[in-house]
């Protein structure tokens, strides 16, 4: 199957500093990635969809001023946490997928601001 | 927008015992796919149901789309220590792919 890389797997940052994470999609082009974020022992919530050379649409709730993403490329998107506070310390995950076809997960990343 | 309701939330069963997690929309869906995430992984995909009625096997598991196209299961006969886990449904809306809540398989000893 294909495989999406996400780096890094995990991250300590200090309560006020911004922290970037990579999505890759390694073996096909994703003109759409996906961002979401999970909370110990619950669900994947969907926080926006980066779309290649253009705007990511972000899920109703979500700042798009404190999460930046950039999808410079088919193969790469990025999520900038910035200004991070203690309650941005979560796991979040990226996914690629071609339409209507299973998604194809990061490993994740687990955030920890002190 | 489109939700899919997952239960149970979480299911405890000795080793050896079945297990089932069932999915309900309240839209008829073009396809259902089914995840596993292990503790401390991320998501890896196991399955896509398209057809009305359908199911499918891969050993110990067997997911079923119902007739109506509203719901699926997933059912899991005799439990292994290795099928502890999340078990999440997944279902294509505006060519995102929107999550239930899961379902977390505990498998006492």
């Amino acid at each position: 199957g294909a495989v999406v890389s996400q780096h890094p797997s995990r991250v300590i940052c200090k309560s006020g500093t911004s922290v970037k994470i990579e999505c890759r999609s390694l073996d096909f082009q994703a003109t759409t990635m996906f961002w979401y974020r999970q909370f110990p022992k619950q669900s994947l919530m969907l926080m926006a969809t980066s779309n290649e050379g253009s705007k990511a649409t972000y899920e109703q709730g979500v700042e798009k001023d404190k999460f930046l993403i950039n999808h410079a490329s088919l193969t790469l998107s990025t999520l900038t946490v910035t200004s991070a506070h203690p309650e941005d310390s979560s796991f979040y995950i990226c996914s690629a997928s071609l339409p209507n076809t299973e998604a194809f997960f990061g490993q994740g990343t687990r955030l920890t601001v002190v | 927008g489109q939700q899919v309701m997952q239960i149970p939330q979480y299911q405890h069963v000795q080793e050896g015992e079945d297990f089932t997690t069932y999915c309900n929309s309240s839209t008829t869906l073009s396809n259902i796919q089914w995840y596993k995430q292990r503790p401390g992984g991320h998501p890896v995909f196991l399955i896509q149901l398209v057809k009305s009625g359908e199911v499918k096997k891969q050993k110990r598991l067997t997911f079923q789309f119902g007739e109506a196209k509203k719901n699926s299961s997933l059912h899991i006969t005799a439990t292994q220590t290795t099928d502890v886990g999340t078990y999440f449904c997944g279902v294509n809306r505006d060519d995102k792919i929107i999550f239930g809540k899961g379902t977390r398989l505990h498998i006492l000893p």
